[in-house]
């Protein structure tokens, strides 16, 4: 069964400290992987897109690894900031089923002065 | 430009009534897509649409119609709600199948 899992369920920081989310995935034939941010009562907004040939990737302070091998992905913030503060997604999806992204259910990372 | 939009934002109905959420996107994308997310549950597609003209079930269809009533918008018909159907519904757009998905801001829906 397709899945993906994310580590940890929560995290709480202070504000300019750095952290790092984990993602695991079983999805096969694997096609690409997205890294969401959700803040609270907002829709998604995409943060990165990764396909099989790509192992880093980064969006101003939001830098995100894959390892297909393992099938695991981290997204890693630097310098975090109060606005940091949502739920980050992890969603993979499947070649030859791209329209169908297998969504995991988030890490809520919560940024304290 | 304003991306993907739905309404209503908030609703709240009765067991057994009908409802339509509506979404239209100015991106001029070929595929759109219906989610549902419920706590501690990553999002799940009700229905999708890889083009004007044509949908698909998701993962979640029961419950549920669509129309996809142009290239612009895609409605989500509920005809006869029930509780488990208490959500928030995000409608998303993307140009084909491996391009970037824009979510719109949600339908938080609660039957009661």
């Amino acid at each position: 069964k397709n899945q993906v899992e994310q580590s940890p369920q929560s995290l709480i920081i202070l504000e300019g400290k750095n952290c790092t989310l984990q993602c695991n995935y079983t999805v096969s034939p694997f096609s690409n992987l997205r890294w969401y941010k959700q803040d609270t009562g907002r829709g998604p907004v995409s943060l990165t897109i990764m396909t099989f040939s790509e192992n880093t990737k980064s969006n101003g302070r939001y830098t995100a690894t894959l390892d297909a091998d393992t099938k695991q992905s981290s997204l890693h913030i630097t310098a975090s900031q109060l606005s940091d503060s949502a739920s980050y997604i992890c969603v993979v999806s499947a070649k030859g089923n791209t329209d169908k992204l297998i969504f995991g259910t988030g890490t809520r990372l919560q940024v304290f002065p | 430009n304003a991306g993907v939009t739905q309404t209503p934002k908030f609703q709240v109905l009765k067991t057994g009534q009908s409802m339509t959420l509506q979404c239209a996107q100015d991106m001029n994308h070929n595929s759109m897509y219906w989610y549902r997310q419920d706590p501690g549950m990553g999002l799940r597609l009700i229905y999708y649409s890889a083009s004007e003209g044509t949908t698909d079930k998701g993962e979640v269809p029961n419950g549920y119609n669509v129309s996809r009533l142009n290239k612009r918008e895609f409605s989500l018909r509920l005809e006869s709600a029930a509780p488990s159907q208490t959500s928030v519904y995000f409608c998303a757009s993307s140009e084909g199948r491996t391009g970037e998905a824009f979510f719109g801001q949600g339908t938080r829906l609660t039957v009661v």
